[in-house]
């Protein structure tokens, strides 16, 4: 157990549709990242929080937003959901203390658009 | 897209031998990579990680190589077992004030009894 959660476990949503995905860093960890992985594509980062602000974008669609709380939860959200976007995604944290530290993923989340 | 040069291959090793899994990272600035171990179903797990002011760095069995000359990257397992098949992952850190991690798609490793 990593110590990072994710919420849910799995989705199954029609195209068009929005939904918000879950996380939860260790504790102690300042930064959420996210990632995409798909079958093609291998995990892509998408973007990367630190203490509530973001920090880095990736490969992130416009279709896609996310947000870090006070609490240093972190939300996925996806909108206008497309066949393509049925995928696994993963955030992870880490503590990111001047300098890049080693990052702890979660289970994922796995998207189904159908 | 940009990546870390691995394609899914597949190596296979018998229990007990060793196994080096090798990565070729693109960019010459990047100051950080890590190692990670993806069984089916999971998140990805640290193993290992090493700076770039580093050549070597040794873990529980496993062992990190960088070469920093020819942009080469492998990992190292020792005396492996069957609970080591996973798809083994590299990332690199590229600095830009920002941490920002390219993944490659990951290599497959198979233990044979």
């Amino acid at each position: 157990d990593s110590g990072v959660t994710q919420t849910p476990k799995h989705l199954i949503t029609a195209t068009g549709q929005r939904v918000t995905l879950r996380c939860s860093p260790r504790s102690g960890d300042l930064s959420v990242y996210w990632y995409q992985q798909s079958l093609d594509q291998g995990l892509q980062f998408l973007i990367h929080y630190y203490n509530g602000e973001e920090r880095a974008k990736g490969n992130i669609l416009e279709r896609f937003s996310a947000q870090q709380f006070p609490d240093l939860h972190s939300e996925l959200n996806l909108s206008s959901l497309e066949l393509g976007d049925s995928a696994l995604y993963f955030c992870a944290s880490s503590v990111d203390r001047q300098g890049p530290y080693e990052q702890y993923f979660g289970p994922g989340t796995r998207l189904t658009v159908t | 897209g940009e990546s870390v040069g691995l394609h899914l291959p597949t190596l296979s090793v018998q229990e007990g031998d060793n196994s080096i899994i090798n990565c070729a990272y693109s960019n010459s600035a990047s100051d950080y990579f890590i190692w990670y171990k993806q069984e089916s179903g999971k998140g990805p797990q640290f193993i290992i990680d090493i700076r770039s002011n580093m050549d070597k760095r040794q873990g529980q069995r496993v062992t990190v190589l960088l070469n920093k000359t020819v942009k080469h990257l492998s990992l190292q397992i020792a005396a492996t077992q069957p609970g080591d098949s996973a798809v083994y992952f590299c990332a690199e850190n590229r600095p830009s004030g920002t941490y920002k991690y390219i993944f490659g798609t990951g290599t497959r490793l198979k233990v044979l009894a």
